[in-house]
């Protein structure tokens, strides 16, 4: 079982409304990162964060905000998505330092 | 060129063959170099880490090939449980572990 919890598993949300995804480690690993994965596509990097601060944004757009609250907790809200924006969303953790990235089982997310 | 690029597949073997995936990364300076799995709606797995020296885990053989920019993957004797997209992955350098993927090569081990 992955180390790595995210919820929820599955979300389906209106282009409107305003929900929130939650990743959460207790490995101590203070790097945390949303991944986007679409249908038969690789994991698309979309934010890093490194000892809680904001070290990587890939030109995400602003409709999708992430929040590091915590060493342990890692959220990702959105708003105002568009359809396009359903994939499976790809929490992930590594100790700074270390090689190995860990994966949660990731949020499905639809977008109607 | 592709910062990663990995065979299209898909690969369709019989159990018990052996098949083998290759990858090339376009930046000579890359450090780290991983093979991961992913089976159908879950998440990506680390399977591998891909050594310079080369390195084997059981039936799985990972080689690295700095000059020619070139991983592989050697899956022996394969199983029905092996049946999975299998990720090349790199982390080059400068990125603050930003991890690079390839599109993905989609085994099947059939019966």
């Amino acid at each position: 079982d992955t180390e790595v919890t995210q919820t929820p598993k599955h979300l389906v949300m209106g282009m409107t409304n305003k929900k929130s995804l939650k990743c959460e480690q207790h490995m101590g690993h203070r790097a945390m990162y949303w991944y986007k994965q679409k249908a038969k596509k690789p994991p698309e990097l979309m934010f890093v964060y490194s000892y809680e601060k904001l070290s990587i944004n890939e030109s995400v757009p602003s409709r999708f905000s992430p929040e590091c609250p915590n060493s342990s907790l890692l959220n990702l809200h959105l708003h105002a998505l568009q359809p396009e924006d359903s994939a499976l969303y790809l929490c992930a953790s590594r100790q700074v330092g270390g090689n190995t990235i860990y994966f949660g089982e990731g949020s499905w997310l639809t977008v109607v | 060129r592709k910062e990663v690029e990995q065979d299209p597949g898909p690969f369709n073997v019989p159990e018990g063959a052996t098949v083998a995936f290759n990858c090339t990364y376009s930046n000579s300076a890359s450090q780290s170099f991983f093979w991961y799995r992913q089976d159908c709606r879950k998440e990506p797995k680390l399977l591998m880490s891909v050594y310079s020296s080369g390195n084997e885990d059981g039936r799985f053989t990972a080689q690295l090939n700095r000059a020619s920019q070139y991983i592989s993957l050697l899956i022996r004797d394969s199983k029905l449980s092996d049946s999975a997209t299998y990720l090349c992955v790199v982390n080059p350098p400068g990125s603050n572990y930003k991890l690079t993927f390839g599109k993905g090569t989609l085994l099947t081990v059939n019966p």
